[in-house]
């Protein structure tokens, strides 16, 4: 089984969808969470930490649920501006040690 | 702001060549990171530097090297390219001294697009 994985894509949503994401990973020891963004060709951009009592920022909310473990983000209101690949990153202990794992992404687009 | 400024951004090599890949931030960071990303993939730790002066590898360090010069410099070296290291590679930093025991998120450069033939 895969450390981090995410609902496959694309996503493909009309401008105002409200849109969720789940991410689960597989070490229950996981200590760090955190939701980035990454549109084509560029870097990552951190979009929210995750925190143990969830929290939200402006349209954006993300959750966790360690006893299933997995992590959400919830997109309301959905922009054209928010097409971009969103990647989830769980801190795990794996077979190489200690370790940030991203996973593999998941593809939002938002339709005019 | 630069904030961290990888050099350069597309390099093409040919099998068997040397290149380092240079990585700098000005955010006075402790922690800094090399990932690869190939398609389809995450993101994939290469090697971690927690502190100046300290290295570690990540989830796939074979075939490469790195150097913590200093606080601000985090350098990436192949030593003898190969195909499969063809990717595009990110540095990153983040504010504390935990490497990747850190809670505290990243911030990446805008990358490397490495193309060996």
């Amino acid at each position: 089984r895969k450390e981090v994985e995410q609902d496959p894509g694309p996503f493909n949503v009309p401008e105002g969808a409200t849109v969720a994401f789940n991410c689960t990973y597989s070490n229950s020891a996981s200590q760090s969470f955190f939701w980035y963004r990454q549109d084509c060709r560029k870097e990552p951009k951190l979009l929210m930490s995750v925190y143990s009592s969830g929290n939200e920022d402006g349209r954006f909310t993300a959750q966790l649920n360690r006893a299933s473990q997995y992590i959400s983000l919830l997109i309301r209101d959905s922009k054209l501006s928010d097409s971009a690949t969103y990647l989830c990153v769980v801190n795990v202990q794996d077979n190489y040690g200690q370790n940030f794992v991203f996973g593999p992404g998941t593809r939002l687009s938002v339709l005019p | 702001n630069a904030g961290v400024t990888q050099t350069p951004k597309f390099q093409v090599l040919k099998t068997g060549q040397s290149m380092t890949l240079q990585c700098a931030q000005d955010m006075n960071h402790n922690s800094m990171y090399w990932y690869r990303q190939d398609p389809g993939m995450g993101l994939r730790l290469i090697y971690y530097s927690a502190s100046e002066g300290t290295t570690d590898k990540g989830e796939v360090p074979n075939g490469y090297n790195v150097s913590r010069l200093n606080k601000r410099e985090f350098s990436l070296r192949l030593e003898s390219a190969a195909p499969s290291q063809t990717s595009v590679y990110f540095c990153a930093s983040s504010p504390d001294t935990q490497g990747v025991y850190s809670n505290q998120p990243q911030h990446f450069g805008d990358g490397t697009r490495l193309s060996i033939l």
